[in-house]
């Protein structure tokens, strides 16, 4: 039973166009969203996160809206740049709870 | 070194053996995670450390699995007993506090585990 779902494996955009990637979780506890990126071979790294009291972070290219009442989160990234072409994750952190819950990830190719 | 350090970063082990898995989080994080990502999944939690307190063993899949953390500081994950399901990359992470507190934390580059 995944909490955390991100329904798009793969997404690919034009350099210089927006990027979305989007995220659905089902716990209404969570009350913590990350997003990580991260390139192969390496580990995932933080990217941005949103506490469930907002509903928007922005921070340089990247901005994440949260909409809690569909439960649903999305990356923004404009514009893309090739260097953004990774594997992106969603997490979320429920109250005291210390792990995080991933999603599948989604794998974004920004194209030259 | 200023990241979460982790070794091997390959391991290649026969099923049925047993393997230690080793991290070094940041210095001065009190927190320390345990997640794998088996192919094609996202990361799934295995266990957490915060300060001197009991671990949260919750993820663990099987008592094949345990860690350890010794002086607050570099943990080991023991996998007894290896099967080709355990084939998995193994990450490794720290934050400066525990849940609840909205720490980010950080990730090794992990181990990738093969059990042939």
């Amino acid at each position: 039973d995944q909490q955390v779902k991100q329904n798009s494996p793969s997404l690919s955009v034009q350099e210089g166009r927006i990027s979305i990637l989007n995220c659905d979780y089902t716990n209404s506890m969570f009350d913590y969203f990350l997003w990580y990126k991260k390139y192969p071979a390496e580990g995932p790294t933080f990217l941005i996160s949103i506490s469930s009291i907002k509903d928007k972070n922005e921070d340089g290219r990247f901005t994440v809206f949260l909409n809690k009442s569909a439960k649903h989160l999305s990356l923004h990234i404009v514009p893309s740049q090739p260097g953004d072409s990774a594997v992106y994750f969603c997490a979320a952190e429920q109250g005291s709870q210390g792990n995080l819950i991933f999603g599948k990830g989604t794998k974004l190719s920004v194209k030259p | 070194g200023a990241g979460v350090s982790q070794s091997p970063s390959n391991k290649v082990t026969e099923k049925g053996k047993d393997v230690e898995l080793r991290c070094d989080p940041i210095s001065g994080h009190t927190a320390l995670y345990w997640y794998r990502q088996s192919l094609g999944q996202g990361l799934e939690f295995l266990i957490y450390f915060q300060g001197n307190s009991a671990p949260d063993k919750s993820g663990l899949p099987s008592d094949r699995f345990s860690a350890e953390r010794t002086g607050g500081s570099v943990s080991t994950l023991t996998i007894q007993r290896t099967q080709q399901e355990d084939s998995a990359v193994y990450l490794c992470a720290s934050s400066l506090t525990g849940g609840g507190t909205k720490n980010i934390q950080y990730f090794g580059a992990g181990t990738r585990l093969s059990v042939l």
